[in-house]
């Protein structure tokens, strides 16, 4: 089972900052590295695939990169909307993983 | 629009059983695989289990591996989940999420791009 970790667990960061997440897989995954955010209360909502494309309707605010093993969603500019958990996923094996998330709140 | 639609959770004791439900609307559901992911409360993100597009194939967590069975009726646009010989440890939120398919995958390796609201299991005595 590939291990995934994110650091780091909590990130304080004022409104209009930029925040930087990031995320471990224990092998390689490829760019088959996945990012969500979970707002309380709500379902996930996927950001980024492919470890740095952005789905459908995502804002250019967020980005995604990759180096090895080692991935990191940057949010350029941090909205309101922005405050809520993050997890990473690797879906290139089975089980598939996730990390247990980021929470980024307001400074 | 694309509709993920949960339901079928509620209160059961140790070593019961539940069946959850999952019906897609907005999209040609026969096209896709499907997933459940769980969240303990308080806790993060847990694959369950995927079915494929066609029932061809299916993977299940070590977690629930012999107690739990995926299925889907695609006529009906439908997936469900056999919960038996559940446990404390079973309690959590259940989301059905669309493997997303075409252009977000890598060959049949593919992220979740649609997840329902989810529905609530709580194994207690």
């Amino acid at each position: 089972e590939i291990v995934m970790t994110q650091s780091p667990a909590t990130l304080s960061v004022s409104p209009g900052e930029r925040a930087t997440l990031s995320c471990r897989a224990s092998q390689s995954v490829s760019n088959n590295l996945a990012w969500y955010q979970q707002k309380p209360g709500q379902a996930p909502r996927l950001l980024i695939y492919g470890a740095s494309t952005r789905a459908t309707g995502i804002p250019a605010r967020f980005s995604g990169s990759a180096s090895g093993t080692d991935f990191t969603l940057t949010i350029s500019s941090l909205q309101s909307e922005d405050f809520a958990l993050y997890y990473c996923q690797q879906y290139v094996t089975w089980p598939r993983t996730f990390g247990p998330g980021t929470t980024v709140d307001i400074k | 629009q694309v509709q993920l639609v949960e339901s079928g959770g509620g209160v059961v004791q140790p070593g019961g059983s539940l069946k959850l439900s999952c019906v897609g609307s907005g999209f040609s559901f026969s096209g896709f695989g499907m997933h459940w992911v769980r969240q303990a409360p308080g806790k993060g993100l847990e694959w369950v289990a995927l079915l494929w597009y066609d029932g061809s194939s299916k993977y299940y967590a070590d977690s629930v591996k012999g107690r739990f069975t995926i299925s889907r009726d695609n006529f009906k646009s439908t997936l469900s989940l056999q919960m038996n010989s559940l446990r404390a440890e079973d309690t959590a939120v259940y989301y059905c999420a669309r493997d997303s398919g075409g252009g977000y995958c890598s060959g049949n390796n593919c992220p979740m791009d649609v997840w329902g609201k989810g529905t609530t299991v709580i194994v207690s005595s």
